[in-house]
């Protein structure tokens, strides 16, 4: 079964920084693309990043990129979003997510929530 | 990077059909085979039900099914259950290994 179990997510100050964390288990996961999807509370899905199978390539939503930074380390099957500068508008449940095909997400972590607030 | 366009609600009595459309642009959506829809009960996360326009996972009933013409792809619920009361977003490729959501269809069984 593809489990995954995000952590680190809490409250932090306004400019303050959070690193999440997602454990993965259940399947290889060198052999996939991996992403972080953000829900602001009430409100729809959002695409934050994605990273590529061995973390050469990483790709990020332009209200993150130069903020967050997506990695991972394929030897602990572990998935990581360093979030920098966050402001309220990153106030989120951030969810952990195995892509399949381009685009597509076929299993989620239950998410974790990030509140930026002083 | 916009956001697809999803119509806020949608609504159906058990047993008929309902559609649910998502509008983007040539950029994502008339542009890719990669659209994919998503189911999400409150408190819950997302589950996959449509990918690669019109695929099902296993697991999904074929009661959905997916469409797309030109900029516009549709989510189609066959037969009304009581348990397909969600709320449902769709995704699309949008190059640049980038992809984007709809602002998602609060779709109610009446």
């Amino acid at each position: 079964e593809v489990l995954l179990v995000e952590s680190g997510g809490g409250l932090v100050q306004p400019g303050g920084s959070l690193r999440l964390s997602c454990a993965a288990s259940g399947f290889a996961f060198s052999d996939y693309w991996m992403s972080w999807v953000r829900q602001a509370p009430g409100k729809g899905l959002e695409w934050v990043a994605n990273i590529k199978q061995d973390g050469s390539a990483t790709f990020y939503v332009d209200s993150v990129r130069g903020r967050f930074t997506i990695s991972r380390d394929n030897a602990q099957s572990s998935l990581f979003l360093q979030m920098n500068s966050l402001g309220a508008e990153d106030t989120a449940v951030y969810y952990c997510a195995r892509d399949s095909t381009a685009a597509t997400t076929s299993h989620w972590g239950q998410g974790t929530l990030v509140t930026v607030s002083s | 990077q916009s956001a697809l366009t999803q119509p806020p609600s949608a609504s159906g009595s058990p047993g008929q059909s309902v559609t649910i459309s998502c509008t983007g642009t040539s950029s994502d959506v008339g542009g890719s085979d990669f659209v994919s829809w998503y189911q999400q009960h409150p408190g819950k996360a997302p589950k996959l039900m449509i990918y690669e326009v019109t695929k099902r996972p296993s697991g999904v009933p074929d009661r959905f099914s997916g469409s797309k013409s030109g900029n516009t792809a549709s989510l189609t619920v066959s037969g009304l259950q009581a348990e397909d009361e969600a709320d449902y977003y769709c995704s699309s490729y949008a190059g640049s290994k980038e992809r984007v959501f709809g602002g998602g269809t609060k779709l109610t069984v009446l």
